[in-house]
């Protein structure tokens, strides 16, 4: 079946780029999403990148998408305290009613 | 607007006994519901996801069962909670068609610890 790995831990400065990574196995992947968590909260989507596409960007966020290497990057720029959460990956393919979701990252901000 | 509910936001339930929680959707029709757990460590888990109303499908073999009796009510249940069970329970829903194809919405969870 499909899978989605992401490294579960990133600390970054405050101020800094932060970047989490996320690899994917399903080759027909047509979607491809970053949902935010915060503390004791549900998900929320927070971009999202089609496969036919290399780089989307929005306003501190970059997302990369090498499709061949089946990797997709989310960078966020001049990273804030309210950064700190859960960001998972999440992947599906146009007709599928399922997404599949990485393991998340938890990222902390140090002062 | 469309929004989500779920309840309760948090329950403490002993080895053996039964489950009910409910998620309920505001301001759309036909939706696809979807329950999701979370463990520690563990990511995000779909459980079970539905496309109609009666119409459930079941990811991971378990002794949790869901329903979904009316168009806007997904029911999640068991008859003797594991203390496994434990974990962040989350119902989402979506529409296909959207712009954002299977964008998901989330609730806002269910905590639960068994003893």
């Amino acid at each position: 079946g499909e899978d989605v790995e992401q490294s579960l831990f990133l600390s970054v400065r405050e101020g800094d780029s932060s970047v989490i990574n996320c690899t994917y196995t399903d080759s027909s992947s047509t979607y491809l999403y970053w949902y935010k968590q915060e503390p004791g909260a549900g998900l929320q989507l927070l971009t999202y990148i089609f496969s036919n596409m290399d780089m989307k960007q929005d306003q501190r966020l970059t997302v990369l998408l090498n499709k061949k290497d089946k990797h997709l990057s989310l960078r966020i720029a001049d990273t804030q305290t309210g950064d700190s959460a859960i960001y998972f990956c999440a992947e599906t393919s146009f007709g599928n009613e399922k997404l599949t979701f990485g393991t998340g990252t938890r990222l902390t901000i140090i002062p | 607007s469309q929004t989500i509910h779920q309840w309760p936001a948090t329950l403490v339930q002993p080895v053996g006994s039964p489950l009910s929680l409910e998620c309920t959707v505001e301001g759309t029709s036909n939706p696809n519901l979807y329950w999701y757990r979370q463990a520690a460590g563990r990511g995000l888990q779909l459980l079970f996801y539905s496309v109609g109303i009666g119409q459930i499908s079941s990811e991971v073999p378990q002794n949790l069962s869901a329903s979904r009796p009316q168009d806007r009510q997904f029911i999640l249940s068991s008859k003797k909670l594991l203390l496994s069970d434990s974990g962040f329970y989350l119902c989402a829903w979506s529409i296909l068609t959207n712009t954002i194809y299977n964008e998901q919405f989330f609730g806002p969870g269910t905590r639960l610890t068994v003893l």
